[in-house]
């Protein structure tokens, strides 16, 4: 069955350093997105992509958060200026054409640990 | 704001006992909601989706309903088997104003021993 690959599995930063977290999704799938969920804490949407170009945010993705997809395959979600509260699971899911109510298909996600 | 709360936070049962996992929302106004599995250090897995003009939706040997109007849901898992094991989310996509971001409960942390 096809699934959603991210890389790296773990990746440790320092404060105050870029991080690109990847994604490649499933290869007919069009519509993106990323989460977080801070350890202990619940799972919270990040952004939406669609088309080239984001769909929805909420207030967590703010001007240090971008994404891109770069190629056919992948979709990365760059943080500029990591911050110590930056450190969570990030989970990058995608989904197919036929309306929301297709379900999202999770990656098994990358452990981002700021020093 | 929406609200997602998740009833209860952990359960541990023995195998073969039919179980029901609580989810309750603050704002009706939906427009789906989805059952994931977490295992730990992996994905969420999509259990069941039910639209918000259902009432419910059947998999296997899971069972989701929904009641809009009282803010509620539930996932009925029968004869659990320890392969069960895993946390269960719950997250409600609202529907008003065009956007249709999820919100997620904290989960129920299952235990299915044999």
């Amino acid at each position: 069955e096809p699934e959603v690959t991210q890389t790296p599995s773990h990746q440790v930063t320092q404060m105050g350093q870029e991080v690109i977290l990847r994604c490649v999704p499933i290869s007919n799938h069009l519509y993106f997105y990323w989460y977080r969920q801070i350890l202990g804490q619940k799972v919270e949407f990040l952004v939406s992509f669609y088309n080239n170009e984001i769909s929805e945010k909420s207030e967590i993705f703010d001007d240090q958060f971008s994404v891109e997809r770069p190629d056919g395959s992948n979709f990365t979600l760059k943080i500029r200026s990591t911050k110590l509260e930056d450190s969570a699971m990030y989970f990058c899911a995608s989904r197919a054409t036929g309306g929301s109510n297709q379900p999202q298909h999770f990656g098994d996600g990358t452990r981002l640990s700021i020093l | 704001k929406q609200e997602v709360t998740q009833i209860p936070a952990a359960l541990s049962v023995p195998e073969g006992e039919n179980l029901v996992l609580n989810c309750s929302f603050t704002d009706s106004a939906i427009y789906n909601l989805q059952w994931f599995r977490q295992d730990p250090g992996k994905g969420l897995t999509s259990l069941l989706l039910i639209q918000s003009s259902q009432r419910e939706q059947t998999s296997g040997r899971l069972n989701a309903s929904l009641d809009k109007s009282s803010g509620r849901s539930t996932l009925y898992i029968a004869a659990s088997q320890p392969g069960d094991s895993a946390t269960y989310l719950c997250a409600v996509r609202r529907a008003s104003g065009g956007s249709y971001i999820p919100t997620f409960g904290r989960g129920t942390s299952l235990i299915v021993h044999p």
